[in-house]
């Protein structure tokens, strides 16, 4: 069965100071790792997918790394619009196209 | 273009009555996910549908749900009948298959049953 834990449950950060997420995952193979972000009230927005162990890719002051084992949400500089939930999920190779999830790191950015 | 539609947006309802969710695809999409948001669990996937097709509903929690696909661009989630324990967000989910696998959410159902 695949899994994802996310670490920490929270996090709160100053304006500017800079920290990653942590997202463990197993899976039957993978076809993707998805970095999503939620805003209270809202349903998640799409922000990266990584394929495979090595890649990264960035957005503003986002960057998403990938392991075999693990991905990494680094946030540098951040601002307090940067505050909200952030989840990871899952696709396998070997099911259909759902998405397994974490339960989030919900980050605060303190101006 | 416009994203997933879904209806209504908040819903409160007494034990025992029918609930009944919607949900408008992305046009072009063809595949479809009801997922459930609660604090304890997560998002956890409810069923899923391909070309209107239900491909796995193994999440679905009991036979009080059902959902259907009457047409390409529209969904519906049933509870009958409801239960407090029922209370969650409601989200539909649609993907276009070879748009590299990003899932697109809609707004989300908030369904309290008393």
């Amino acid at each position: 069965e695949d899994q994802v834990t996310q670490s920490p449950e929270a996090l709160r950060l100053q304006e500017g100071e800079s920290s990653s997420l942590n997202c463990s995952y197993t899976v039957s193979g993978l076809r993707g790792l998805f970095w999503y972000r939620q805003d209270p009230g809202k349903g998640p927005e799409f922000l990266f997918t990584l394929y495979s162990a090595g890649e990264e890719k960035e957005k503003e002051r986002l960057k998403a790394t990938l392991t075999k084992k693990e991905s990494f949400l680094h946030i540098t500089a951040p601002k307090p619009e940067d505050s909200a939930t952030y989840l990871c999920a899952v696709q396998s190779n070997f099911g259909n196209e759902k998405l397994t999830f974490g339960t989030g790191t919900r980050l605060t950015i303190i101006p | 273009d416009a994203g997933v539609i879904q209806s209504p947006r908040h819903e409160v309802t007494e034990m025992g009555q029918e609930v009944t969710l919607r949900c408008k695809l992305i046009s072009g999409h063809n595949s479809l996910f009801w997922y459930r948001q609660t604090m304890m669990r997560g998002l956890e996937l409810l069923i899923y549908f391909n070309n209107n097709v239900p491909i796995d509903d193994s999440g679905m929690p009991e036979d009080r749900f059902s959902a259907k696909m009457p047409n390409a661009s529209f969904s519906t989630l049933k509870i009958q009948p409801s239960e407090p324990r029922d209370s969650a967000v409601y989200f539909c989910a649609s993907k276009k298959t070879g748009d590299g696998n990003t899932i697109y959410f809609g707004e989300g159902s908030w369904l309290t049953v008393v």
